[in-house]
């Protein structure tokens, strides 16, 4: 069965600390997606990035970069110099490419508190 | 654009009463999904379509809810009768290509049944 494992529930650190927040997957699929998604505290859930499992390659977009490994079954996300904006719940998520599928399962979440 | 479009934001609600909640895809988007969200069960998936069509509803918690989309571009999520732990943020999301991309949240529904 599919599972999304977030084990860091909670983490705090000081502004423009680096912070990673572990994601750990299961699937029998070969071919699935990865994704995150942040939720601040409005509410709202707002989609970070997309993986599929072909893809290894590392990704950064500025201040931001995740690491997949497949070996590790592994998607974890780091903030380079973090900021108190960056507060807010990260969510990692699965879904398995059925030919009807699409749905996400979801981690619990790791809750980010970013102090100045 | 428009991003998915929920409403209400927030509702209360009685025990026993009906409650609908109501979601407007992006346009062009062909895969529908709802979530709720409550501190003690995370997000979970309720239910989902793909080109109107429900695929998954084993989300669904019991008969008292139910879910349709009448057209391509709507949904509802009904509960009937409603009970205090129903409580929780109702989410809808949309998609493309049979959710293989990404999917874009509504604001959430907060419901509260008294």
């Amino acid at each position: 069965a599919q599972k999304v494992t977030q084990a860091q529930t909670e983490i705090s650190v000081v502004e423009k600390e680096d912070v990673t927040l572990d994601c750990v997957y299961e699937t029998r699929d070969t071919t699935y997606y990865l994704f995150w998604y942040k939720q601040p505290p409005s509410g709202e859930l707002v989609f970070l990035i997309r993986r599929n499992s072909f893809d290894e390659q590392n990704e950064i977009s500025g201040r931001y970069s995740w690491n997949f490994q497949k070996s590790t079954s592994s998607f974890n996300f780091t903030i380079t110099a973090s900021q108190v904006v960056d507060s807010a719940v990260y969510f990692c998520a699965l879904s398995e490419a059925y030919e009807q599928g699409g749905k996400l399962i979801f981690g619990q979440g790791t809750e980010l508190s970013v102090k100045p | 654009d428009a991003g998915v479009i929920q409403s209400p934001r927030h509702e209360v609600t009685e025990m026993g009463q009906e409650v609908t909640l109501r979601c407007k895809l992006i346009s062009g988007h062909n895969s529908l999904f709802w979530y709720r969200q409550t501190m003690m069960r995370g997000l979970e998936l309720l239910i989902y379509f793909n080109n109107n069509v429900p695929i998954d509803d084993s989300g669904m918690p019991e008969d008292r809810f139910s879910a349709k989309m009448p057209n391509a571009s709507f949904s509802t999520l009904k509960i009937q009768p409603s009970e205090p732990r129903d409580s929780a943020v109702y989410f809808c999301a949309s998609s493309t290509r049979q959710g293989r991309d990404e999917q874009f949240f509504g604001p959430g529904t907060r419901l509260t049944v008294l």
